[in-house]
């Protein structure tokens, strides 16, 4: 079974700080990875995506891929209230398989 | 170019009825890809269909099922509704004319209620 997992949180940061969400994956073989966001009662939206290992940088986002260790991480620098949301990381191999998502809270 | 389009927005069944939800693509994706939300399983995936033929499935019970159309609208069904199949339901297209890397893009989801 191929598994995606991330800490469920919540993570709470104040706003201005960096709030980091980890992501690690079990299939070893997989090549596409992904953020989303999904605010509440709405549907998942993308934020990044990433297929080579190193950094990915799109304006206040970084998503950061290590196939060797199998992990992938989002980076939200400058966190604002509106980043407040659950964060879905999805790895394709075949079919997209998603992890539980990481609630985060951006406190004013 | 318009979004995912699913129909219903909202639904409420008893259990033991059926359900048949609705997708439009965005124009141009001819793959669709159907999950179910749930505050406890999370976002699990149902299946995918591309040309109207079912690429991938899910761990999912034989009442699941779907069907892609001709113009790349696919309906997704549910038959004897259980109280578990209380979810969102949300349809997924991508435009995989060149690699399977596309990404996917959202429908706004089809809450079912299964009183």
């Amino acid at each position: 079974q191929k598994e995606v997992e991330q800490n469920s949180g919540p993570l709470s940061v104040p706003e201005g700080a960096i709030a980091s969400l980890n992501c690690t994956y079990s299939d070893r073989g997989s090549q596409s990875f992904f953020w989303y966001r999904q605010y509440s009662g709405k549907s998942p939206e993308l934020i990044m995506s990433i297929y080579s290992n190193g950094d990915k940088e799109d304006g206040r986002f970084t998503a950061q891929l290590n196939k060797a260790s199998q992990y992938v991480s989002l980076l939200i620098r400058d966190s604002q209230p509106s980043d407040s949301a659950t964060y879905l990381c999805a790895v394709n191999d075949n079919d997209m398989r998603f992890g539980a998502g990481t609630r985060l809270t951006v406190k004013p | 170019k318009a979004g995912v389009t699913q129909t219903p927005r909202y639904l409420i069944k008893t259990r033991g009825q059926q359900v048949t939800l609705s997708c439009s693509p965005i124009s141009g994706h001819r793959s669709v890809s159907w999950y179910q939300q749930t505050p406890g399983q999370g976002l699990q995936f149902l299946f995918e269909y591309f040309s109207e033929t079912q690429r991938n499935k899910g761990n999912f019970p034989g009442r699941f099922s779907g069907r892609q159309f001709s113009n790349s609208r696919s309906e997704m069904n549910v038959s004897t509704l259980e109280l578990g199949d209380s979810a969102l339901y949300l349809c997924a297209s991508r435009d995989t004319r060149t690699s399977i890397r596309e990404t996917q893009y959202f429908g706004p989801g089809t809450r079912l209620l299964v009183l």
